[in-house]
């Protein structure tokens, strides 16, 4: 499994756009990168996967540049409630063998 | 996500003592996960089950039994209980099969506390 490597902490102001990047440089081909949101005392919850380029949806965007070694999950004009921790995992959805990792995650904090 | 169970939510309990975590799903997932979370810290993987004949060990099975009973079930058992096993214990499912980005879906969490 391809280990990823993100900030433990990031801090920001509302209305601003938060990116968070995630590396994970032994990405294998087949691999897709998928972030969590997590709330105190909530389970993690599904935000956004990708394979390459760029995807979005109505929560947040993921940019995967083309050698795919790193990512990163832009969150638009954040409000207090996106303070949470954020989790960039790895892993092919495809490989009824494996599983993916959660690792330690970024702790975003949204200050007034 | 309602579609994932845990019971109990809350749990308190001695050292030494016998415990059973539990989790039921409606979603007809395949695959089914036991995390530990730390205060602070991310999800550690305690066992998952791909079916109902396949148990493995994650990163931190010692001292952590399973039992999947039924596609969904799965019951997290902790045989002697000691005081650094209190923490936040999370089940979730998946199904790869259902859903191409195999995305794990939580239960509400279990706060253990081990005295």
């Amino acid at each position: 499994l391809a280990k990823t490597t993100q900030p433990i902490s990031m801090d920001s102001y509302e209305g601003q756009e938060v990116n968070i990047t995630c590396s994970h440089n032994n990405i294998a081909t087949n691999d897709y990168i998928t972030w969590y949101q997590q709330f105190p005392s909530q389970g993690p919850r599904f935000i956004i996967q990708g394979y390459k380029t760029k995807v979005t949806n109505e929560v947040a965007s993921l940019f995967i540049p083309a050698d795919r070694k790193s990512s990163t999950l832009s969150l638009p004009r954040v409000s207090l409630s996106d303070t949470a921790v954020y989790y960039c995992l790895v892993g092919d959805p495809g490989n009824y063998g494996q599983n993916f990792v959660f690792g330690p995650g970024t702790r975003l904090s949204v200050l007034p | 996500d309602a579609d994932v169970t845990q019971t109990p939510r809350n749990r308190i309990t001695k050292t030494g003592k016998r415990i059973m975590l539990e989790c039921s799903q409606t979603k007809g997932h395949d695959r089914m996960y036991w995390y530990r979370q730390d205060p602070g810290l991310g999800l550690q993987l305690i066992y998952y089950s791909f079916d109902v004949k396949d148990i493995n060990k994650g990163e931190i099975s010692d001292g952590y039994s399973v039992s999947r009973q039924a596609q969904a079930k799965f019951s997290l058992s902790l045989e002697s209980a000691i005081p650094n096993q209190t923490a936040l214990y999370f089940c979730a499912t998946s199904d790869p099969g259902l859903d191409s980005t195999d995305t794990q879906y939580f239960g509400p969490g279990t706060r253990l506390t081990v005295l």
